[in-house]
């Protein structure tokens, strides 16, 4: 069974602070995600890495970095919090596709809330 | 641009009905299609894909159907449980490509 796990389930965090969030997966997988999920909005991809040390952005990357340093870890990181980053946030992971497309298993998510 | 569309925010069905969640896209290049459940404060699990070069894919109690003319899919749940209460995404990947798009998501409630 594949298994994705996030450092926090929930979070609360004031305006301005640095905020880490931890990704880990157990697969061996090439490729992590970071979305946040919004009502209304559904699942907007922030940041992916298809390697270690390699990080693209997704459709909505501003205020967020992120950090691969491990295969199976992946950083997100506010840089300052803000109140509309108050959110769910939820970390993927997939293989390489292999002529076809290919399934991401999500871990449980953070709810990140910022005051 | 929304180029997978969950049209419906919300479906309820009755205990033992068939549940029909549907998902129209609009690039052409998608090619391969996934059903996600979520549950409140989980993540996303998967449920069922297909790619392109099938118009039907079966699990279980999980149908989901392939209309490439129409750029349309739709999962069939039959018959409905109450545990299958929960937000429904669709999602859509081109070929050779890691990204997932997504769904808005259908909010599916089966009435006991």
């Amino acid at each position: 069974d594949v298994k994705v796990t996030q450092s926090s389930r929930y979070l609360v965090k004031r305006t301005g602070e640095k905020v880490f969030l931890e990704c880990v997966q157990d697969m061996d997988h090439e490729n992590m995600f970071w979305y946040r999920q919004d009502p209304g909005l559904g699942l907007r991809l922030i940041y992916f890495s298809y390697d270690v040390k390699m990080k693209e952005k997704g459709d909505i990357p501003e205020g967020y970095s992120v950090s691969r340093e491990k295969k199976e870890r992946f950083s997100l990181i506010l840089e300052s919090a803000s109140t509309n980053q108050t959110s769910m946030y939820l970390c993927a992971s997939s293989s390489s596709p292999s002529g076809g497309g290919d399934t991401q298993y999500f871990g449980p998510g953070t709810r990140l809330t910022v005051l | 641009d929304q180029q997978v569309k969950q049209n419906s925010p919300s479906l309820s069905v009755q205990e033992g009905r068939i549940s029909i969640l549907n998902c129209d896209y609009t690039n052409s290049m998608f090619d391969y299609f996934l059903w996600y459940k979520k549950y409140p404060a989980e993540g996303p699990t998967f449920l069922i894909s297909i790619s392109s070069i099938k118009d039907k894919n079966e699990d279980g109690r999980f149908t989901v159907f392939l209309n490439k003319s129409a750029k349309h899919l739709s999962l069939h749940i039959v018959p409905s449980q109450p545990g299958d209460s929960a937000v429904y995404f669709c999602a859509a990947s081109a070929y050779g490509n890691e990204k997932l798009t997504f769904g808005t998501g259908t909010r599916l409630t089966i009435i006991p």
